[in-house]
């Protein structure tokens, strides 16, 4: 079965720094990749996705890109503020009705002021 | 917008006694997830549903069932409660696109303690 992995487990940056993420994921079948952002006492939020079909999809400051050949996608935060404090999941899932996500253990990103 | 609503934020109850968890979705989303979610383990899915009546063990079904007896609510079962059942359970849904798999959109969760 899929087994995502993520690194770092906490990041930390200064205010106006980027932030990047990384996740890899096993299985090769995998065709979707959804961020997921929680904040304290929240519930997880989809802030960006990719398929496999395309290599980069940029929202405002935020960015993933996949690179399938190598089974890793990143999340890229640019110009971080203080309230993309959070912890961000990644999760992998093949294109196939009937799969389910896989979900990393999480990053807790800290912007310090 | 999605709503999917947990019926509790913040739930105690007793080892051994049997616990329910409810989730209510307004989009008519076809399927259904249950999580758990435990510091530096991320995510776990213990059950999901695609259609009424219908569900499926996730990874770590064990002390778990669900019911679904109707499409918008979900429900999770705890037949008797451990210590180690202890966590946050957030509930999911998507919707079954024609594109294959969607986002998942979540509820606040329900923070059980189990004594």
């Amino acid at each position: 079965g899929e087994n995502v992995e993520q690194h770092p487990s906490t990041l930390s940056v200064q205010e106006g720094d980027s932030a990047v993420i990384k996740c890899t994921y096993s299985d090769s079948a995998s065709n979707y990749f959804p961020w997921y952002k929680q904040e304290l006492g929240k519930r997880p939020q989809l802030i960006i996705d990719i398929r496999s079909n395309v290599g980069e999809k940029k929202d405002q400051r935020i960015a993933v890109t996949l690179n399938k050949t190598a089974k890793h996608f990143s999340l890229h935060i640019t110009e971080t503020q203080p309230e993309d404090s959070a912890v961000y999941f990644c999760a992998a899932s093949p294109d196939n009705y009937g799969q389910n996500f896989v979900f990393g253990p999480g990053t807790r990103l800290s912007v310090l002021p | 917008d999605v709503k999917v609503t947990q019926s509790s934020r913040y739930l105690v109850k007793r080892t051994g006694e049997k616990v329910f968890l409810e989730c209510v979705q307004d989009m008519d989303h076809e399927n259904m997830f249950w999580y758990r979610q435990d510091p530096g383990l991320g995510l776990r899915l213990i059950y999901f549903s695609y259609d009424v009546k219908m569900k499926e063990k996730g990874d770590i079904p064990e002390g778990y069932s669900v019911s679904r007896e109707k499409k918008e609510r979900f429900s999770l079962i705890l037949e008797s409660a451990s210590t180690n059942q202890t966590s946050m359970y957030l509930c999911a849904t998507e919707s079954s696109g024609a594109e294959g798999n969607q986002p998942q959109h979540f509820g606040d969760g329900t923070r059980l303690s189990i004594l």
